[in-house]
Formats: C-alpha cells, sequence, structure tokens
C-alpha cells in the first residue's frame, strides 16, 4: 500500500513564476515530512524538511507548508529557475526510520 | 565532507547471477539504509542498519537478498541468484542518530538483469 502519493507526475511552469508541488499521506504516525530534488544518473538531494509540529519551513526559495488535518504538504519554490528542473520527491517518516516515498513530480522550467 | 558513495554505478549481469553492491556511508553516521527504485516508480524501503545491527529488513523481497554491515562502518548487499524483475536501482542512504535526522542519499547503481 503506498503511504504517500504525488499526484501530479510532472509540472511545466515558466522561468521566474512559483511551482507548486503537492503531496498526500495517509499514515498519522508520520511525524517528519521531507522533500528530495533528484536530476538524472544521480541520487536524491535533500532539499527542505518540515516537523508535523509545523505547518511551514522557509528555505531560500523553498517553502513547505503542512497541513496534518488534510494529510496533505506542499512544496513553493520562487521564484522557479532553470536549474530547477529535475524530479521531486516526497518522502514521510515516523519514529520506525524508515522513509516511505511518494513516485516524484517531474518540474520543467521553461525559459 | 565526502557523502554517501556506491559501488559500482552500473551492473549488467545475466539471470542467475550474483551481484554484491557496495555502499561507503558518511563518515560517523550510525545509521544506514537501502532503497530500490523499480521501473521510475516510487522509491521503497529495503532494510536499515543501525551500526553492525541490523535494525529493520521489512522491505527485503525475499532471501535472494542478503546485506551486511562488518564492523559498522561500509554495506553490502547481494543478491544471489538475480532475477529479471531485480533490475532497478539501489540507492544506499545513511543519518546520523536520531530518527529525524536527515537521510542522504548516495549516487545509486544501476542494476539490470537480462
Amino acid at each position: 500500500d503506498q503511504q504517500v502519493k504525488q499526484n501530479s507526475p510532472s509540472l511545466s511552469v515558466q522561468e521566474g513564476r512559483i511551482s507548486i508541488l503537492n503531496c498526500d499521506y495517509t499514515n498519522s504516525m508520520f511525524d517528519y515530512f521531507l522533500w528530495y530534488k533528484k536530476y538524472p544518473a544521480e541520487g536524491p538531494t535533500f532539499l527542505i524538511s518540515i516537523s508535523s509540529i509545523k505547518d511551514k519551513n522557509e528555505d531560500g526559495r523553498f517553502t513547505v507548508f503542512l497541513n496534518k488535518s488534510a494529510k496533505h504538504l506542499s512544496l513553493h519554490i520562487v521564484p522557479s529557475q532553470p536549474g530547477d528542473s529535475a524530479v521531486y520527491f516526497c518522502a514521510a517518516g515516523s519514529n520506525d526510520y524508515k522513509l516511505s516515498f511518494g513516485a516524484g513530480t517531474t518540474v520543467t522550467v521553461r525559459a | 565532507e565526502a557523502g554517501v558513495t556506491q559501488f559500482p554505478s552500473h551492473s549488467v549481469i545475466e539471470k542467475g547471477q550474483t551481484v554484491t553492491l557496495r555502499c561507503d556511508p558518511i563518515s560517523g553516521h550510525d545509521n544506514l539504509y537501502w532503497y530500490r527504485r523499480v521501473m521510475g516508480k516510487e522509491i521503497k524501503f529495503l532494510l536499515h542498519f543501525v551500526k553492525e545491527s541490523k535494525q529493520d529488513e521489512s522491505g527485503m523481497p525475499n532471501n535472494r537478498f542478503l546485506a551486511e554491515r562488518t564492523g559498522g562502518t561500509y554495506s553490502t548487499l547481494k543478491v544471489q541468484p538475480a532475477e529479471l524483475e531485480d533490475s532497478g536501482v539501489y540507492f544506499c542512504a545513511s543519518s546520523f542518530q536520531r530518527h529525524t535526522d536527515t537521510q542522504y542519499f548516495g549516487p545509486g547503481t544501476r542494476l539490470t538483469v537480462l
């Protein structure tokens, strides 16, 4: 059973605009959430995380929002840059240490 | 500081053969994980070491897969004998101590079983 879902397999955005990536989860035991970015032929690179006790975390151009009641989180990238073109994975974890991942969203930033 | 490294980057073997993947975690990280991504789908957990001990191997597909972490440093993942469905990208990750410490991933080993 897939506990983390990214329902949009792809997203195309113009350079300079906002990219919004969405993620839904089902397991209420998850207590921290992460976004990873992945380029082809590379491993996932950590981008930003958020604890379940917070509803927002910001790091430069990247902001993650968490809505626990809806079991939903989102990643905002503002402004989007060509180097942001990659696959973005949402992941969630609990005290059993293992991460559950979504299937990924491919972001393409158009010049 | 060196990141997580994996060897080899690619491996192509025939069905029935044996392959051993290696992972060197970030120095000082007690936790080491193996994950797998098959056919561009989600990344799935395989197992978790704390130092040299297997903490959780609930994601291992079957007994053809054997993971070790001798001395609590590097880890190996052996597939014997390999089957076609074992093809995919195998990622290793490591983290410091707490379950909320970030897991840092290696570049992965792409395994193709023909």
